[in-house]
């Protein structure tokens, strides 16, 4: 199976700071990965589809990048409804992973 | 407005058996992949299982092969999911999604507890 390790797990930084997740999968799996934030209690939402795609309704200053193996999410001005936890999916092959998840506090 | 609501959690002991379903509305149930995606207490999201949109081709985390069956009525716009053997670390919510290019819409969950 694709293991997806995402980084950092945890990451504290202030309103209009510029934010960035990586995640770096196992093996080559082109552009098939999302990316997903999830606020306490609440179910996942989708941000960017096929690694560099924003889902319709998103603000623009989420973004995506990468293929292949490494994979990043920005964040270019933290406004206060972003601090959650975010998690990227590779959706190569079965069995589909989610990388382990970052929580980004406020500082 | 799409909706996906799922039902059938609850409190079972270690070896019993569960059957989660989601009710599907909004869209056309029947020609969408939909998966079954679960969350410890605390913790991450793992997937679980992947079904096409006729239910002719099903996939499975190796932690649930041979316990899980994921099912579909495309008629009545639910999917299932069977839990069979179930274990102490089965005890997650259970989060039924559509897949529409990315996990697009997701239920609010169903509480599974494995406990004795």
């Amino acid at each position: 199976a694709i293991q997806m390790t995402q980084s950092p797990s945890s990451l504290s930084a202030s309103v209009g700071d510029r934010v960035t997740i990586t995640c770096r999968a196992s093996q080559g799996i082109g552009n098939d990965l999302t990316w997903y934030q999830q606020k306490s209690g609440k179910a996942p939402k989708l941000l960017i589809y096929a690694a560099s795609n924003l889902q319709s309704g998103v603000p623009s200053r989420f973004s995506g990048s990468g293929s292949g193996t490494d994979f990043t999410l920005t964040i270019s001005s933290l406004q206060p409804g972003d601090f959650a936890t975010y998690y990227c999916l590779h959706e190569y092959t079965y069995p589909y992973t989610f990388g382990q998840g970052t929580r980004l506090e406020i500082k | 407005e799409v909706q996906l609501v799922e039902s059938g959690g609850g409190l079972v002991q270690p070896g019993e058996s569960l059957r989660l379903s989601c009710a599907a509305s909004g869209f056309t149930f029947s020609t969408f992949w939909m998966h079954w995606v679960r969350q410890a207490p605390g913790k991450g999201l793992v997937w679980v299982s992947h079904i096409n949109s006729d239910g002719s081709e099903t996939n499975y985390a190796d932690a649930v092969k041979g316990r899980f069956t994921i099912s579909r009525d495309n008629a009545k716009n639910t999917l299932y999911l069977q839990m069979n053997s179930l274990r102490a670390e089965d005890t997650a919510r259970y989060f039924c999604v559509r897949d529409w290019i990315g996990f697009d819409y997701w239920g609010q969950g169903a509480l599974v507890t494995v406990s004795s």
